[in-house]
């Protein structure tokens, strides 16, 4: 299994302004994914983050808004750009292990309150 | 989209088995099952997975069908502490490895 920290746990945040998260796991990993939870919502996958390029982002989701850097195998980092209310969420940081079964593990997420 | 339905909620009697049912019918003949579950906003818990047979650990049991259309996990003696929202996955992609979440089931175990 593999350890997922993420920092901050929580944060209250004025609109317009800028959040990076940070996820850091315990061992090298190759997929690494990141998720928005939106309060009483089921898990939404905003990007895959790539080790050594640009992340690969879902419908719905871009570049400008969610920045994505995956400068290793241990680590990434997620900013919400120009918050608004809305982007009250909880934002959780996945690993997958590339074998055929390779379950996911998550971090325990950063909730994030916009005002 | 999620390739998985789920029913919204469920109850289950402290010390009951609880069956959590999974509607899969799209599922592809390489991707596997997984079963996580989310306790109170924390990150979720991964609990088991299955491509064909069945499957059992400590936690749960894994029945799926063998037409693999659909799947019902089972906890065996529910306790108060498993009172969670439960999600039904089927892994997309043998490359990507993307996990897409459906809405899942909310079961509430009862005293």
């Amino acid at each position: 299994s593999a350890v997922i920290s993420q920092k901050p746990s929580r944060d209250i945040c004025q609109r317009g302004t800028s959040l990076t998260i940070q996820c850091q796991v315990d061992s090298q990993v190759t997929m690494m994914f990141w998720y928005r939870q939106q309060p009483g919502q089921s898990l939404t996958l905003i990007a895959t983050a790539n080790q050594g390029s640009e992340a690969t982002y879902e419908s719905g989701f871009v570049i400008d808004k969610f920045p994505i850097s995956r400068p290793n195998l241990t680590f990434s980092t997620l900013t919400v750009s120009n918050m608004s209310p809305e982007d009250s969420s909880i934002y959780l940081c996945s690993v997958v292990s590339r074998t055929p079964g390779g379950e996911a593990f998550f971090g325990q997420g950063t909730r994030l309150t916009v005002v | 989209d999620a390739k998985t339905t789920q029913p919204t909620s469920m109850d289950c009697a402290e010390g009951r088995a609880a069956n959590l049912p999974c509607n899969h019918s799209t599922i592809s003949g390489n991707e596997y099952v997984y079963w996580y579950r989310q306790i109170h906003s924390q990150g979720p818990q991964y609990i088991i997975h299955g491509l064909k047979n069945n499957e059992t650990n400590e936690m749960a049991s894994l029945i799926i069908t063998e037409d693999r259309k659909s799947s019902t996990l089972i906890l065996p003696h529910a306790t108060l502490r498993d009172t969670a929202v439960y999600y039904c996955i089927v892994r997309i992609g043998s490359g990507t490895y993307k996990y897409i979440f459906g809405t899942g089931t909310r079961l509430k175990v009862l005293a």
